[in-house]
């Protein structure tokens, strides 16, 4: 089975705090993503990577930056926290996609962030 | 912005009765998932259909997807209280990199004993 961990399940952290999430797949995937997840708008991506040290911006990534420096590990930073970050934060992964080869995502338990 | 909007936004049923939950998104798809969350645990995925299927079947779901009105319907037959859970539609567009997906807001089911 698909193992992605996300390293903690609650966090809380103060207003202006650099934030870490770190999320670690073990089935050699190459996409992984992040979402927050927020009452009412379901899950909305904030940044995702197709390969070690690429990356692009999804719906929402003001206020985020990532990192990707190896294959199996995508960090999400909150590079000065505020309120409205305080949410549930989701990591995902799955395979390369190929021609007419569709893959699910498969994802952690999430981590959730209360910023103070 | 959302891709999927999940009807209705909550279920309460007996166990034993079906559920029925749909979906409505507004671009063109390569394929819409669905997609299971227990409270405070992530996202397992249920059921892929492809975007030239019209219905699939895994084990008590049922799947349609009508791609002339951009729309999806999960049924679960007989239901039970292990099936209350929070239920996501994702549709990977035609025009997304990768293995991108949009995922709508989720329709809370709760199944009574």
């Amino acid at each position: 089975d698909v193992k992605v961990t996300q390293s903690s399940r609650y966090l809380v952290k103060r207003t202006g705090e650099k934030v870490f999430l770190e999320c670690v797949q073990d089935m050699d995937h190459e996409n992984m993503f992040w979402y927050r997840q927020d009452p009412g708008l379901g899950l909305r991506l904030i940044y995702f990577s197709y390969d070690v040290k690429m990356k692009e911006k999804g719906d929402i990534p003001e206020g985020y930056s990532v990192s990707r420096e190896k294959k199996e590990r995508f960090s999400l930073i909150l590079e000065s926290a505020s309120t409205n970050q305080t949410s549930m934060y989701l990591c995902a992964s799955s395979p390369l996609i190929t021609v007419r080869v569709y893959q699910p995502q498969h994802f952690g338990d999430g981590t959730r962030l209360s910023i103070l | 912005s959302q891709q999927g909007e999940e009807d209705p936004q909550a279920l309460s049923i007996q166990e034993g009765e079906n559920a029925t939950m749909n979906c409505s998104y507004k671009t063109s798809i390569n394929n819409l998932q669905w997609y299971r969350q227990n409270s405070g645990r992530g996202l397992v995925h249920l059921i892929l259909i492809r975007s030239n299927e019209r219905e699939k079947h895994s084990g008590r779901l049922r799947v349609t997807l009508d791609t002339s009105k951009k729309s999806s319907s999960l049924l679960i037959t007989a239901s039970r209280a292990a099936d209350t859970a929070s239920y996501f539609c994702a549709t990977a567009s035609r025009r997304a990199a990768g293995n991108k997906l949009t995922f709508g807001g989720g329709t809370r089911v709760l199944v009574k004993p």
